[in-house]
């Protein structure tokens, strides 16, 4: 079987950096994604990691160590609009489909 | 650019009743992925599509069925609906040998 742990929540201060963790128990695994779900919206795609290492776009930065079976995404610069949920997704061979976590609420304050 | 189409976007129904979604996914992406989301929850898989066959299956109860038609949209009949079917439901595409996975808006079903 496959889980993901991910904090349920967050709390951090607009322009500030916020790190969100995930850890993952599977098998067959190829890959880490992450996206970003807005209240009622649909997920969108963030990042993904495959290797070992620091995945940079923009604000946002994914890490991986296969090795501790361990992840995070890194936030800079909070905007309030970034106040989401934010999943961590393991991807499998091929076409098998994404294995999300729980996610994490982000909320940015003022 | 294209993005992944899902109709209706709400839907109520009562218990008992029947429902279809459908999926249109971006052009010449060859997999579709249907998931359901309930209140507060992570996605969860329901089954999914490689080239008009099914690929993969996951909590999709026996109630509901799918398929993918000949120009690639998808549709997800749902019967016998119960109260916890009430959930979001996503359609995600996936194309060549791109690993990220691209979400329509979702149908939002009711079931009263």
């Amino acid at each position: 079987g496959q889980s993901l742990e991910q904090p349920s929540e967050v709390t951090a201060v607009e322009g500030a950096i916020v790190q969100m963790n995930c850890t993952y128990q599977t098998s067959g695994f190829y890959g880490l994604s992450w996206y970003q779900q807005h209240d009622g919206g649909a997920p969108t795609f963030l990042s993904y990691n495959a290797l070992d290492g620091l995945e940079e776009t923009g604000r946002f930065s994914s890490f991986l160590s296969r090795s501790d079976s361990y992840g995070y995404l890194l936030l800079q610069e909070l905007q309030m609009k970034d106040s989401a949920s934010y999943f961590c997704a393991v991807r499998g061979r091929g076409n098998t489909p994404l294995v999300f976590g729980k996610g994490t609420r982000l909320s940015v304050i003022a | 650019a294209a993005g992944v189409i899902q109709s209706p976007r709400h839907l109520i129904k009562e218990k008992r009743e029947t429902a279809t979604l459908k999926c249109y996914p971006i052009p010449r992406h060859d997999t579709v992925y249907w998931y359901q989301q309930g209140p507060g929850q992570d996605p969860q898989f329901l089954i999914s599509f490689y080239e008009k066959m099914q690929s993969d299956k996951g909590s999709i109860p026996d109630r509901f069925s799918a398929q993918q038609f000949s120009d690639y949209h998808s549709e997800l009949n749902m019967s016998s609906l119960e109260l916890g079917d009430s959930a979001l439901y996503f359609c995600a595409s996936r194309g060549g040998t791109s690993y990220e996975q691209y979400f329509g808006p979702g149908t939002r079903l009711t079931v009263t």
